[in-house]
């Protein structure tokens, strides 16, 4: 079946960084490809998504860019804000079966002024 | 405003004492989910319903029934709830497309003693 893998964490870095956040998958047919954040106590929301090969993705300075060969969707931001501090979900939807939807583990990331 | 609305938002109860957790979306989203959020394991889908009266089995449906008798409405039911259950649950609806985001609702916290 279809699954997500995403770099483990917590991830801490200071106000200014620069994040990436891993995240390969394994999938059928073409699926497309989301980050999600949540913030605490609240639900997911979309970040950013990518729907076919070599599609960029990007949202409020978040970039990822969906790589078939690699099988991959990284998450990167240039300079990370005390704001950004939130989990990030990986997820896929497989076009062979819309109904299912596979999510990674969550990574947790922590900014620090 | 376009939301997913999940009640109640909290709950504490017993072993072995039926309880339903509702969902309602107000956009016209065909598709409907739930998931359940674990520390550690993600999010994990439970049921999913393409349109009204088209409900199937995620990847942990286990002690968990669902029905989809209006559009609009998703109830998530526990007929015999037990302590593995306590969780972190979301409701999710989109549009039909296997490359539509997901909009979630706030969470519902169960506690199953």
């Amino acid at each position: 079946g279809d699954s997500v893998t995403q770099m483990e964490g917590p991830v801490t870095l200071s106000e200014e960084a620069f994040l990436t956040i891993n995240c390969t998958y394994t999938a059928t047919g073409y699926p497309s490809l989301f980050w999600y954040v949540q913030y605490p106590g609240e639900g997911l929301q979309l970040l950013l998504k990518a729907t076919k090969a070599d599609d960029k993705g990007s949202n409020k300075g978040f970039e990822a860019t969906y790589r078939k060969e690699t099988t991959s969707f990284h998450l990167e931001k240039g300079s990370v804000q005390v704001s950004d501090s939130a989990v990030y979900f990986c997820a896929l939807r497989g076009n062979t079966n819309a109904g299912k939807s596979t999510f990674g583990d969550g990574t947790t990331l922590t900014v620090k002024p | 405003e376009a939301q997913v609305t999940q009640n109640p938002r909290y709950l504490i109860t017993v072993t072995g004492k039926k309880l339903t957790v509702t969902c309602s979306q107000n956009m016209n989203h065909e598709y409907m989910s739930w998931y359940r959020q674990d520390p550690g394991l993600g999010l994990r889908q439970i049921y999913y319903s393409m349109n009204v009266e088209v409900t199937d089995k995620g990847d942990v449906p286990e002690g968990y029934k669902v029905s989809r008798k209006e559009k609009r409405n998703f109830p998530l039911i526990l007929e015999s709830p037990s302590p593995n259950q306590t969780s972190l649950y979301f409701c999710a609806s989109s549009s039909t497309g296997y490359n539509q985001p997901q909009h979630f609702g706030d969470g519902t916290r169960l506690s199953i003693l």
